[in-house]
C-alpha cells in the first residue's frame, strides 16, 4: 500500500530565505507526482506536476525534483515571501489504472515578514 | 486550467438531516470524479471514485449507505451525507479527472460541513 510522508510537518522561516520541502513515498511505481498549495479553509491549487519519466519541473520561484528510484521528491522555494505561507501537499498517482491520488501528510509553511 | 466548482461552499445542519454537495466540471467533461474528506490539520483522504453512469467505488472503511454518490452526467457528481452526525463534520473536496494528453485531477474549492 502506497504511503506518502512529508517532512517537516511545519516550518517557519524569515522572508527572503530559500527553503526545501520533502516528500517521500514507499512504492516507486508511480505515474506522476504533484505538489499542491492549500490556504486555510480553501481547496487545492496545483503548483507543479512531474511525470514519472521526468526529473524536475520549474515554475517561477518553485522547482520540484523527483527521484523515483529512491521514492523522494523535493519542492524548492526560492526567495520566500509572506504570501507563500500555506500548507503544501504532495500527492502521487499510482501506476495502475485507478487514477487515484495518494496525498502526503502536508507541510505547514509560515514565512515571517 | 480546467475549473471545478462545488456547492455549497459551507453548510450547517442539524444532526439527523441529510446534506447534498454538488461538484461540477465547468469547462470540460469528466467521466471520473473523486470525493475526499479532510479533517482539521490533516491531509486529504480519498472517500470514493465516482464514475459517470455507474456505481461509485468506495475506499475501505467508507460507508456507501452513509455517503451516497451520484454521477448522473459528465459534468456533475453529488455527494449526499445521509443522517448526518457531528462526527461527519469535515471539509469535503471533490476533483474531476481530465484526460487530454496528460491525465490530471482538478480540484474544487471544498465544502465545509458542520453538523450540530
Amino acid at each position: 500500500k502506497q504511503e506518502v510522508t512529508q517532512i517537516p510537518a511545519a516550518l517557519s522561516v524569515p522572508e527572503g530565505e530559500n527553503l526545501v520541502l520533502n516528500c517521500s513515498f514507499t512504492d516507486s511505481a508511480i505515474y506522476n507526482l504533484q505538489w499542491f498549495r492549500q490556504d486555510p479553509g480553501k481547496g487545492l491549487t496545483s503548483l507543479l506536476l512531474i511525470q514519472s519519466s521526468q526529473r524536475e519541473q520549474t515554475s517561477g520561484r518553485l522547482n520540484a525534483s523527483l527521484d523515483k528510484s529512491s521514492g523522494r521528491s523535493t519542492l524548492y522555494i526560492a526567495a520566500s515571501q509572506p504570501g507563500d505561507s500555506a500548507t503544501y501537499l504532495c500527492a502521487v498517482k499510482d501506476g495502475g489504472a485507478t487514477n487515484k491520488l495518494i496525498f502526503g501528510t502536508g507541510t505547514l509553511l509560515a514565512v515571517q515578514p | 486550467g480546467a475549473v471545478v466548482s462545488q456547492h455549497p461552499s459551507w453548510v450547517i445542519c442539524k444532526s439527523g438531516t441529510s446534506v447534498k454537495i454538488e461538484c461540477r466540471s465547468l469547462d470540460f467533461q469528466a467521466t471520473t470524479m473523486f470525493w475526499y474528506r479532510q479533517f482539521p490539520k490533516q491531509s486529504l483522504m480519498l472517500m470514493a471514485t465516482s464514475n459517470e453512469g455507474s456505481k461509485a467505488t468506495y475506499e475501505q472503511g467508507v460507508e456507501k449507505d452513509k455517503f451516497l454518490i451520484n454521477h448522473a452526467s459528465l459534468t456533475l457528481s453529488t455527494l449526499t451525507v445521509t443522517s448526518a452526525h457531528p462526527e461527519d463534520s469535515s471539509f469535503y473536496i471533490c476533483s474531476a479527472l481530465a484526460v487530454a494528453g496528460l491525465i490530471e485531477q482538478f480540484f474544487g474549492p471544498g465544502t465545509r460541513l458542520t453538523v450540530l
